[in-house]
Protein backbone atom coordinates (compact mmCIF):
# COMPACT_ATOMS: atom_id res chain seq x y z
CA UNK A 1 0.00 0.00 0.00
CA UNK A 2 1.70 2.94 -0.87
CA UNK A 3 -0.92 5.89 -0.55
CA UNK A 4 -2.04 8.08 1.79
CA UNK A 5 -5.56 8.17 2.43
CA UNK A 6 -8.02 11.22 3.56
CA UNK A 7 -11.17 11.54 4.54
CA UNK A 8 -13.92 13.70 3.84
CA UNK A 9 -12.78 14.43 0.40
CA UNK A 10 -15.45 17.96 0.77
CA UNK A 11 -16.76 19.39 4.11
CA UNK A 12 -18.60 21.93 4.52
CA UNK A 13 -19.02 23.29 8.11
CA UNK A 14 -20.81 26.36 9.73
CA UNK A 15 -18.27 28.50 12.21
CA UNK A 16 -19.79 27.07 15.35
CA UNK A 17 -19.31 23.51 14.15
CA UNK A 18 -17.22 20.93 15.05
CA UNK A 19 -15.13 18.25 12.75
CA UNK A 20 -12.44 16.10 12.21
CA UNK A 21 -10.10 15.85 8.95
CA UNK A 22 -9.08 12.18 8.92
CA UNK A 23 -5.20 10.99 7.35
CA UNK A 24 -4.28 7.13 7.44
CA UNK A 25 -1.12 5.25 5.97
CA UNK A 26 0.12 2.00 6.05
CA UNK A 27 3.23 2.20 4.61
CA UNK A 28 5.27 2.28 7.74
CA UNK A 29 6.15 6.15 7.37
CA UNK A 30 6.94 7.38 11.26
CA UNK A 31 6.35 11.18 10.03
CA UNK A 32 3.12 12.88 9.11
CA UNK A 33 1.95 16.06 7.85
CA UNK A 34 -0.71 18.09 8.04
CA UNK A 35 -0.51 21.11 4.96
CA UNK A 36 -2.94 23.41 4.34
CA UNK A 37 -3.11 25.23 0.47
CA UNK A 38 -5.13 28.27 -0.46
CA UNK A 39 -5.82 28.52 -4.01
CA UNK A 40 -2.80 29.04 -6.54
CA UNK A 41 -0.63 29.12 -3.65
CA UNK A 42 1.82 26.90 -2.09
CA UNK A 43 1.16 24.71 0.28
CA UNK A 44 2.12 25.81 4.31
CA UNK A 45 2.95 23.49 6.89
CA UNK A 46 1.11 23.05 10.02
CA UNK A 47 2.29 20.08 12.05
CA UNK A 48 4.20 17.72 11.96
CA UNK A 49 4.18 14.16 14.09
CA UNK A 50 7.32 12.19 14.72
CA UNK A 51 7.31 9.06 15.83
CA UNK A 52 3.46 10.12 17.18
CA UNK A 53 4.80 13.05 19.13
CA UNK A 54 4.15 16.50 17.89
CA UNK A 55 6.97 18.09 16.78
CA UNK A 56 6.89 21.43 15.02
CA UNK A 57 3.82 23.19 15.53
CA UNK A 58 3.59 26.24 13.12
CA UNK A 59 1.95 28.84 15.78
CA UNK A 60 -0.94 27.21 13.97
CA UNK A 61 -4.27 28.95 15.62
CA UNK A 62 -5.61 26.58 18.76
CA UNK A 63 -8.91 25.97 16.41
CA UNK A 64 -6.88 23.76 14.78
CA UNK A 65 -6.09 20.62 17.02
CA UNK A 66 -3.98 17.71 15.95
CA UNK A 67 -4.10 14.35 17.08
CA UNK A 68 -1.75 11.30 16.23
CA UNK A 69 -3.20 8.22 17.54
CA UNK A 70 -1.07 5.94 16.41
CA UNK A 71 1.65 5.37 13.60
CA UNK A 72 -0.94 5.28 11.22
CA UNK A 73 -3.24 7.58 12.07
CA UNK A 74 -3.66 11.36 11.76
CA UNK A 75 -6.62 13.63 12.71
CA UNK A 76 -7.05 17.15 12.62
CA UNK A 77 -9.98 18.62 14.80
CA UNK A 78 -11.51 21.70 13.57
CA UNK A 79 -13.70 24.00 16.17
CA UNK A 80 -15.34 27.61 15.98
CA UNK A 81 -13.27 28.04 12.50
CA UNK A 82 -13.31 31.30 10.19
CA UNK A 83 -14.32 31.59 6.68
CA UNK A 84 -10.89 32.62 5.71
CA UNK A 85 -9.65 28.86 6.97
CA UNK A 86 -11.50 27.80 3.54
CA UNK A 87 -8.49 25.59 1.75
CA UNK A 88 -6.97 22.23 1.05
CA UNK A 89 -6.09 20.22 3.48
CA UNK A 90 -3.15 18.08 2.89
CA UNK A 91 -1.84 15.10 4.74
CA UNK A 92 1.53 13.86 3.84
CA UNK A 93 3.90 11.16 4.92
CA UNK A 94 7.26 10.59 5.02
CA UNK A 95 9.51 7.70 6.50
CA UNK A 96 10.82 9.95 9.26
CA UNK A 97 10.74 13.83 10.39
CA UNK A 98 14.68 13.36 8.94
CA UNK A 99 14.28 11.12 6.27
CA UNK A 100 12.18 10.94 3.13
CA UNK A 101 13.79 8.02 1.24
CA UNK A 102 13.84 8.60 -2.42
CA UNK A 103 10.48 9.69 -3.20
CA UNK A 104 10.01 12.43 -0.89
CA UNK A 105 6.55 13.09 0.65
CA UNK A 106 3.53 11.09 -0.22
CA UNK A 107 0.55 13.43 0.34
CA UNK A 108 -2.94 12.63 0.21
CA UNK A 109 -5.42 13.72 -2.10
CA UNK A 110 -6.92 15.96 0.26
CA UNK A 111 -9.62 17.55 2.28
CA UNK A 112 -11.54 20.84 0.35
CA UNK A 113 -13.02 22.69 3.22
CA UNK A 114 -15.59 25.44 3.20
CA UNK A 115 -16.59 27.36 6.36
CA UNK A 116 -19.41 29.65 5.92
CA UNK B 1 14.53 31.31 7.57
CA UNK B 2 14.67 29.49 4.47
CA UNK B 3 12.99 31.24 1.81
CA UNK B 4 12.90 29.92 -1.92
CA UNK B 5 11.82 31.35 -5.33
CA UNK B 6 10.43 30.21 -8.16
CA UNK B 7 10.97 31.47 -11.74
CA UNK B 8 9.53 31.78 -14.04
CA UNK B 9 5.96 31.93 -12.30
CA UNK B 10 3.74 31.60 -15.40
CA UNK B 11 5.52 29.59 -18.50
CA UNK B 12 3.41 29.03 -21.46
CA UNK B 13 5.22 26.31 -24.12
CA UNK B 14 4.76 25.25 -27.54
CA UNK B 15 4.65 21.41 -27.70
CA UNK B 16 8.39 20.37 -28.99
CA UNK B 17 10.26 22.93 -27.40
CA UNK B 18 12.55 22.62 -24.12
CA UNK B 19 12.74 25.12 -21.36
CA UNK B 20 14.50 25.61 -17.56
CA UNK B 21 11.97 26.17 -14.79
CA UNK B 22 14.59 27.59 -11.75
CA UNK B 23 14.53 26.99 -8.19
CA UNK B 24 16.63 29.13 -5.76
CA UNK B 25 16.92 28.94 -1.96
CA UNK B 26 18.55 31.30 0.37
CA UNK B 27 19.89 29.18 3.24
CA UNK B 28 22.13 25.72 3.71
CA UNK B 29 19.76 22.79 2.70
CA UNK B 30 19.88 19.10 2.73
CA UNK B 31 17.83 18.13 0.26
CA UNK B 32 15.43 19.73 -2.96
CA UNK B 33 12.08 18.96 -3.73
CA UNK B 34 10.30 18.85 -6.93
CA UNK B 35 6.31 18.20 -6.93
CA UNK B 36 3.78 17.97 -9.54
CA UNK B 37 0.51 19.74 -9.19
CA UNK B 38 -2.70 19.18 -11.26
CA UNK B 39 -5.57 21.49 -11.30
CA UNK B 40 -7.85 20.59 -7.83
CA UNK B 41 -5.59 17.79 -7.28
CA UNK B 42 -3.05 16.90 -4.47
CA UNK B 43 1.02 16.52 -5.00
CA UNK B 44 3.03 13.95 -7.10
CA UNK B 45 6.55 13.78 -5.52
CA UNK B 46 8.96 14.14 -8.89
CA UNK B 47 12.06 14.03 -7.48
CA UNK B 48 14.28 14.28 -4.37
CA UNK B 49 17.56 15.94 -4.97
CA UNK B 50 19.98 14.81 -1.86
CA UNK B 51 23.42 15.90 -3.50
CA UNK B 52 25.50 18.65 -4.88
CA UNK B 53 25.74 17.37 -8.58
CA UNK B 54 22.47 15.15 -8.35
CA UNK B 55 20.68 14.91 -11.57
CA UNK B 56 17.69 13.04 -12.22
CA UNK B 57 15.80 12.39 -15.34
CA UNK B 58 12.08 11.14 -15.54
CA UNK B 59 10.82 10.64 -19.48
CA UNK B 60 10.99 14.78 -20.36
CA UNK B 61 11.90 15.62 -17.10
CA UNK B 62 15.41 16.26 -15.59
CA UNK B 63 15.88 17.86 -11.95
CA UNK B 64 19.44 18.97 -10.93
CA UNK B 65 21.06 20.24 -7.50
CA UNK B 66 23.51 22.70 -7.70
CA UNK B 67 24.53 23.67 -4.02
CA UNK B 68 27.51 25.88 -4.32
CA UNK B 69 24.78 27.90 -5.73
CA UNK B 70 21.54 27.16 -4.05
CA UNK B 71 19.95 26.66 -7.35
CA UNK B 72 17.69 23.73 -8.67
CA UNK B 73 16.54 23.77 -12.68
CA UNK B 74 14.02 21.31 -13.41
CA UNK B 75 14.51 20.91 -17.38
CA UNK B 76 11.78 20.11 -20.19
CA UNK B 77 12.58 18.46 -23.17
CA UNK B 78 10.27 18.33 -26.24
CA UNK B 79 7.46 19.82 -23.86
CA UNK B 80 3.71 17.39 -24.29
CA UNK B 81 0.09 18.95 -23.32
CA UNK B 82 0.29 16.33 -20.71
CA UNK B 83 2.95 18.31 -19.40
CA UNK B 84 0.87 21.35 -18.11
CA UNK B 85 0.53 21.17 -14.67
CA UNK B 86 2.10 23.83 -11.51
CA UNK B 87 5.32 22.70 -10.60
CA UNK B 88 6.95 23.30 -6.79
CA UNK B 89 10.26 23.09 -5.84
CA UNK B 90 10.47 22.59 -1.77
CA UNK B 91 13.80 22.82 0.09
CA UNK B 92 14.19 20.92 3.32
CA UNK B 93 16.33 22.28 6.28
CA UNK B 94 14.49 20.98 9.00
CA UNK B 95 11.02 21.62 7.53
CA UNK B 96 9.85 21.48 3.76
CA UNK B 97 9.68 25.05 2.13
CA UNK B 98 7.95 25.95 -1.08
CA UNK B 99 8.54 28.18 -3.50
CA UNK B 100 5.16 29.63 -5.13
CA UNK B 101 5.32 27.03 -7.83
CA UNK B 102 5.39 27.75 -11.46
CA UNK B 103 2.55 27.46 -13.53
CA UNK B 104 3.21 25.60 -16.94
CA UNK B 105 0.90 25.14 -20.20
CA UNK B 106 1.71 23.57 -22.97
CA UNK B 107 0.00 24.43 -26.12
CA UNK B 108 -0.18 22.53 -29.49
Amino acid sequence: DTEVTQTPKHLVMGMTNKKSLKCEQHMGHRAMYWYKQKAKKPPELMFVYSYEKLSINESVPSRFSPECPNSSLLNLHLHALQPEDSALYLCASSQDAGRTGTYGYTFGSGTRLTVV
Amino acid sequence: ELKVEQNPLFLSMQEGKNYTIYCNYSTTSDRLYWYRQDPGKSLESLFVLLSNGAVKQEGRLMASLDTKARLSTLHITAAVHDLSATYFCASYAGKSTFGDGTTLTVKP
